[in-house]
């Protein structure tokens, strides 16, 4: 079956610091593969998404590249704020219509000033 | 801007009792789906729905779980005898478009679930 293997926090950074936060997934095909984040107290919140081999994703200053190759989506920002601090979760859907999304386990990531 | 809404917020019951969980996904949207997170683990697929039947269903999602779209806008989950390990955040999420796999599902702030 499908799986998402994601780094495990939690994540510690300084303010400005580079991120990232690795994601690999199993999956038969080609999956479309988004990161989820959810801050403290919240809900589930749409990050990036990819559909396809190479698309590259930009929101909020995190972008992501979706490696067919090497079966891998990875997130990165180039300089964290303390209010990027909340958990982020790699996510995979595979098939059309009512297929759930697979999640990793989440990685906590903390941004200290 | 559109959005999947929840209640309660937070719900606390007895070990052995029956609880509802109400979701309005997104209108214009086919496809909902119910998820669960318990406490610092990763969030869980349980059932997803699209016109008015399961579509598709996890492990977890056993005989006590049921789902159902009572009118045109609610979609609930309901827990039969509800145990311990019931005890979860659970997320409500809705898509929309049939057979097109790029569109995202867009969750609910989540109901806690305590069991006592």
């Amino acid at each position: 079956g499908n799986s998402v293997t994601q780094m495990e926090g939690p994540v510690t950074l300084s303010e400005e610091a580079f991120l990232t936060i690795n994601c690999t997934y199993t999956a038969t095909g080609y999956p479309s593969l988004f990161w989820y984040v959810q801050y403290p107290g919240e809900g589930l919140q749409l990050l990036l998404k990819a559909t396809k081999a190479d698309d590259k994703g930009s929101n909020k200053g995190f972008e992501d590249t979706y490696r067919k190759e090497t079966t891998s989506f990875h997130l990165e920002k180039g300089s964290v704020q303390v209010s990027d601090s909340a958990v982020y979760f790699c996510a995979l859907v595979q098939g059309g219509g009512a297929d759930g999304l697979t999640f990793g386990k989440g990685t906590h990531l903390i941004i200290q000033p | 801007e559109p959005e999947v809404t929840q209640t309660p917020s937070h719900q606390v019951t007895q070990m052995g009792q029956e609880v509802i969980l109400r979701c309005v996904p997104i209108s214009n949207h086919l496809y909902f789906y119910w998820y669960r997170q318990i406490l610092g683990q990763k969030v869980e697929f349980l059932v997803s729905f699209y016109n008015n039947e399961i579509s598709e269903k996890s492990e977890i999602f056993d005989d006590q779980f049921s789902v159902e779209r009572p009118d045109g806008s609610n979609f609930t989950l309901k827990i039969r005898s509800t145990k311990l390990e019931d005890s979860a955040m659970y997320f409500c999420a809705s898509r929309n478009q049939a057979g097109v796999t790029n569109t995202e599902a867009f969750f609910g702030q989540g109901t806690r679930l305590t069991v006592v």
